[in-house]
């Protein structure tokens, strides 16, 4: 079946110590998101890959990176997790060939302990 | 004013009615719209999209959607236990302008 993955899908760092998380999809999407979600928040965008055009919402903080070597898979590179950044890491996808709709299909989700 | 509203709730409803969950939003662009249910510690799984006037059917749940008064909602039919999570409202201006609701939670009461 076609599908969004993500791995791992707990991650637990040190304050401070780099992490990465990883998003594959087997749907061909042209289009890749990632958010942070905090407990009770509603998903907050943080980039987004149009093809290989990356999107950098103007209020990420620079702690965040990302990567798309292919149109397969996206990586998101914390470099210095702080406390604050405990969430849930969800990545997205959608296609602008379906027309206007631009629906989005979810991964699982990385839940990211910080310590 | 946030660009999408919601209730957070809970919103309580006893199995087998009708639950309705209402989303405002800003934008007078948006083009389209889509419902997310989320379970506790999960990801958002899309329920339905709209992007025209009027009410769209799917199984026991209906989207509608009014433009000029910048509202969309949802309804429940027939709830069940099962459709107790978090519903998630959002709006989206092209591919690159997508807003979420914070997300009306929603309890079914057996």
């Amino acid at each position: 079946d076609a599908m969004v993955i993500q791995n791992p899908r707990y991650q637990v760092t040190q304050f401070g110590k780099p992490v990465t998380l990883s998003c594959s999809q087997t749907l061909n999407h042209n289009v890749m998101y990632w958010y942070q979600q905090k407990s009770s928040q509603a998903p907050k965008l943080l980039f987004h890959y149009y093809d290989k055009d990356f999107n950098n919402e103007a209020d990420t903080p620079d702690n965040f990176q990302s990567r798309r070597p292919n149109t397969s898979f996206c990586f998101l590179d914390i470099r210095s997790p702080g406390l604050g950044d405990a969430a849930m890491y969800l990545c997205a996808t959608s296609s602008d060939e379906t027309g206007q709709n631009y629906e989005q299909y979810f991964g699982p989700g990385t839940r990211l302990t910080v310590t | 004013q946030k660009e999408v509203e919601q209730n957070s709730g809970p919103l309580s409803v006893p199995e087998g009615a009708i639950a309705s969950l209402n989303c405002t939003y800003s934008d007078r662009g948006s083009q389209s719209f889509f419902w997310y249910r989320q379970y506790s510690g999960k990801s958002p799984e899309l329920i339905m999209f709209i992007y025209s006037n009027g009410d769209k059917e799917d199984g026991r749940f209906t989207a509608q959607l009014n433009k000029a008064s910048q509202y969309v909602s949802l309804l429940i039919r027939d709830s069940q236990p099962s459709d107790s999570a978090t519903y998630l409202c959002a709006v989206v201006r092209g591919y690159q302008k997508v807003t979420f609701g914070i997300g009306t939670k929603l309890q079914v009461i057996p």
